[in-house]
């Protein structure tokens, strides 16, 4: 699985749009982007996963750059319970059963 | 709620024992996937079960077991606990063996004292 690099933390004013860049230079044209997050010591959350078109669920956006070498997860308007820790994951659908979780970014919303 | 169940939701032991955390997946999944939470190592997969089956491993030491029951609720034994083992273990499950999406139940902390 292709490994991936996140900023460490970031902050994003309530009912502000965050956006969560992560770099997967090295993804291979067969592997998903997933992101998954984790509140405080919750079990993590799926998100939203995408191959190389743009994604939308009611949780979140996610843009893919065309090369597929980076994406951004977009929350289009941040509230205080989303502050936690966010982990973009690449990896093979098929014939693959584990994620590799990363150290993800710590995103505070603030007040 | 991911539909996911565990107990117990806290642990505490003493070094040397044995203990066996309970997973329940949601409705319908056939997989399940243990991970393991400490502060120095993050998240890190333990091993995956499908229909009953074991279907992968990890980064699962020698002295921790797990399994899938006919119900295809899964337990984790663990045994000659350390100090080190102290972390918290989720569990995951899926639709089917290709863990596409996984929902994480709330975990087990556990406590090695």
């Amino acid at each position: 699985d292709a490994k991936t690099t996140q900023p460490p933390s970031m902050d994003c004013a309530e009912g502000r749009a965050a956006n969560l860049p992560c770099n997967h230079s090295t993804i291979s044209g067969n592997e998903y982007v997933y992101w998954y997050r984790q509140i405080h010591s919750q079990g993590p959350q799926y998100i939203i996963h995408g191959l190389k078109n743009n994604e939308t669920n009611e949780m979140a956006s996610l843009i893919i750059t065309e090369d597929r070498k980076s994406s951004t997860l977009i929350l289009p308007h941040a509230t205080l319970r989303d502050t936690a820790v966010y982990y973009c994951i690449v990896r093979v659908v098929a014939g693959t059963y584990k994620y590799i979780f990363g150290t993800g970014t710590r995103l505070k919303v603030l007040a | 709620d991911s539909g996911v169940t565990q107990t117990p939701k806290h642990l505490i032991t003493a070094t040397g024992q044995r203990v066996t955390l309970r997973c329940s997946p949601r409705s319908g999944d056939l997989s399940v996937y243990w991970y393991q939470q400490s502060l120095d190592q993050g998240l890190q997969f333990l091993i995956q079960y499908y229909n009953g089956e074991e279907r992968a491993k990890g980064n699962i030491l020698e002295r921790f077991s797990a399994q899938q029951f006919p119900d295809l609720h899964s337990e984790l034994n663990l045994s000659s606990l350390e100090l080190g083992d102290s972390a918290l273990y989720f569990c995951a499950s899926s639709l089917d063996a290709t863990g596409d999406t996984q929902y994480f139940g709330p975990g087990t902390r556990l406590t090695v004292l």
